[in-house]
């Protein structure tokens, strides 16, 4: 299975601060890797896929990028709408496998 | 609107079994592959398991593999999951989500989710 290893687990930041997110995989998956968000006791909501392409609706301070092992996730500004968790995930092979998370806080 | 809404599940003693609905509408439904992915409380989110648009392809987490089934009908726009011999650290949220590209051959990414039905394995 491939593992998804992110980076940092958690962070503080503060409104208009600009936000990065890594995200490893324990094997290359291509630009095969998709960025979620996940708000408390919401459903997760999908931000990017294939690495780079943002889902249709996802505001433009957000944007992803990386190819092979290793990937980003980027928020330009920080807005308060944009506390919760982030969640990547590959779809290279079966089983599909999220990384562990990371929580953005507000500082 | 795209909508997803999941049912079935409840407090189950181990090594029993448990059935959960997800009944689709707003999309063509046999067009999508579907998913069902988990998460425990207080913890990250797991796939579950996938099932292509025709039913012709299914894959498993290896925590599943075995004890799980997933399933469609198509005709009636639902997904379901049949889960037996269920454990302790089977206790979830269940949620089911659809893939993003239509008619796609392989598991992809889930852009529209359902707001989950919680399974609750305890004795």
């Amino acid at each position: 299975d491939i593992q998804m290893t992110q980076s940092p687990s958690s962070l503080s930041a503060s409104v208009g601060d600009r936000v990065t997110i890594t995200c490893r995989a324990s094997q290359s998956i291509s630009s095969y890797l998709s960025w979620y968000q996940q708000k408390s006791g919401k459903a997760p909501k999908l931000l990017i896929y294939d690495a780079s392409s943002l889902q249709s609706g996802v505001p433009s301070r957000f944007s992803g990028s990386g190819s092979g092992t290793d990937f980003t996730l980027t928020i330009s500004s920080l807005q308060p709408e944009d506390f919760a968790t982030y969640y990547c995930q590959q779809s290279y092979s079966t089983p599909l496998t999220f990384g562990g998370g990371t929580k953005v806080e507000i500082k | 609107e795209v909508h997803l809404v999941e049912s079935g599940g409840g407090l189950v003693q181990p090594g029993r079994s448990l059935r959960l609905s997800c009944v689709a509408s707003g999309f063509t439904f046999d067009d999508y592959v579907m998913h069902w992915v988990r998460q425990a409380p207080g913890k990250g989110l797991e796939w579950v398991s996938g099932i292509r648009w025709n039913s012709g392809s299914i894959a498993y987490a290896d925590s599943v593999k075995g004890r799980f089934t997933i399933s469609r009908d198509n005709a009636r726009n639902s997904l379901y999951l049949q889960m037996n011999s269920l454990r302790g650290e089977d206790t979830a949220l269940y949620y089911c989500a659809k893939d993003r590209l239509r008619r796609s051959g392989s598991f992809l990414e889930m852009d529209v989710w359902g707001q989950g039905t919680t399974v609750t394995v305890s004795s």
